[in-house]
């Protein structure tokens, strides 16, 4: 049981290039979420996806997109970065019965 | 809007109680969670609180005031391990699926 899977762990991009963060769950929960962490700030939640199907915009969701591919599996696109795009994104999964939400290891996105 | 403010940094010392607030404002409420983050890792969720009154968990307890839009978490015998950022975290109240985070609380615990 490996919980919350992300790749890459660290990744390096020029202005301009395109990338997917992809991220799994084996807990079978219904909702999955992406968020990104600046330096010494708090985590801020980009998109979420309530269920299979569905997705929604968190509070900073310009320059990314999403497909929810299954219940198990969520990524994140990046069409065009920037350098503000430069950060630390988590991807979670909360538990539908607690408020536990449950963390991939991150991955740490340069861009140049 | 929702919006959480907690401490930038405590700093305390090995064997000693620390407590980091957290205020809140949000249009709803379902309850305070918090969660730990090592330099370099994910957050782990600690503990929630949906009634007021505290929770305990081994040597970390958290607590809730409702009608004081206050919560704290309170580490006690802190160890060194201990160091590391901590969070607190509300659902937003009119979108239950959405979640808040508090800039975080910098715990540095010395010797």
């Amino acid at each position: 049981n490996a919980g919350v899977t992300q790749t890459p762990k660290f990744q390096v991009l020029k202005t301009g290039q395109s990338m997917t963060l992809q991220c799994a769950q084996d807990m079978n929960h219904n909702s999955m979420y992406w968020y990104r962490q600046d330096p010494g700030m708090g985590l801020r939640l980009i998109y979420y996806s309530a269920s299979e199907g569905t997705t929604d915009k968190g509070e900073v969701p310009n320059g990314y997109n999403v497909s929810r591919l299954n219940k198990r599996e969520f990524s994140l696109r990046l069409e065009s970065a920037a350098p503000s795009q430069t950060s630390v994104y988590f991807c979670a999964s909360p538990s539908g019965v607690t408020y536990e939400q449950y963390f991939g290891p991150g991955t740490r996105l340069t861009v140049t | 809007g929702q919006s959480l403010e907690q401490p930038s940094e405590v700093t305390a010392v090995e064997g000693a109680i620390v407590q980091i607030n957290c205020t809140y404002q949000t249009s709803g409420f379902y309850g305070l969670s918090w969660y730990q983050q090592h330099d370099g890792g994910a957050p782990t969720f600690l503990s929630y609180n949906g009634l007021d009154g505290l929770e305990e968990t081994g040597r970390f307890s958290s607590f809730l005031s409702r009608s004081d839009s206050y919560g704290y978490l309170l580490l006690q015998e802190l160890q060194m391990k201990d160091s590391a950022s901590y969070f607190c975290a509300v659902r937003d109240g009119d979108n239950f699926n959405k979640f808040y985070f508090g800039s975080g609380t910098k715990l540095n615990v010395k010797p």
